[in-house]
């Protein structure tokens, strides 16, 4: 079993929706946890950081840890074609710098116009 | 404020051979860490310098190596080249927080 799971897609909305995007995980001792967004040819681009449980907003992107359930998730509002990417998350388990993320394999979002 | 710099973006090079890749981080930021991607392991954490030491190593072998400079650019270097090495090479920066800033990535074909 990999530490971290994500569901590879592709995920595929019309524009304007709801989209949802998730990740479970099996080491207890993660305690960050991040999303990134990658577009093709790109590197990832850091949207969203969260420390231990809870919510976090950012314009149109919450954040939400569940560490009982070891499962977080990111919602993205009124999506937009731009958004059309690969989705990332990653954790880690101390702050600082010296420990690597652990990241999923990435979902591949499409927003249909 | 000019983000994480990667040259190399694209290099080609035969098995055996050896490469270097350069990273700049961010102005002020001194952690540095190499991470691969590929399309079937995903990004995958190969060791992080701060104040030109390793702190951390993921589980790669040792043809994979690196070196920070005292203005905190970072190089790394893979011997001996594999067709599995064929990845994005991708450096992040952090200051001092657990944000990581990606840079655009050297891509490698080995042939």
């Amino acid at each position: 079993q990999k530490e971290v799971e994500q569901d590879p897609g592709p995920l595929s909305v019309p524009e304007g929706a709801i989209v949802s995007l998730n990740c479970t995980y099996s080491n207890s001792a993660f305690q960050y946890f991040m999303w990134y967004r990658q577009y093709s040819r790109k590197g990832p681009e850091l949207l969203m950081y969260t420390y231990s449980s809870g919510n976090k907003e950012d314009g149109r992107f919450t954040a939400q840890v569940d560490k009982s359930s070891k499962y977080i998730s990111l919602f993205i509002r009124d999506s937009q074609p731009s958004d059309s990417a690969t989705y990332l998350c990653a954790m880690k388990r101390s702050g600082g710098g010296a420990d690597g993320l652990t990241f999923g394999k990435g979902t591949h979002l499409i927003i249909q116009p | 404020k000019a983000g994480v710099t990667q040259t190399p973006r694209y290099l080609i090079k035969t098995r055996g051979q050896q490469v270097t890749l350069s990273c700049s981080p961010i102005s002020g930021h001194r952690s540095v860490s190499w991470y691969q991607q590929t399309p079937g392991q995903g990004l995958q954490f190969l060791f992080e310098y701060f104040s030109e030491t390793q702190r951390n190593k993921g589980n790669f072998p040792g043809r994979f190596s690196g070196r920070q400079f005292s203005n905190s650019r970072s190089e790394m270097n893979v011997s001996t080249l594999e067709l599995g090495d064929s990845a994005l090479y991708l450096c992040a920066s952090t200051h001092v927080g657990t944000e990581q800033y990606f840079g655009p990535g050297t891509r490698l074909t080995v042939t």
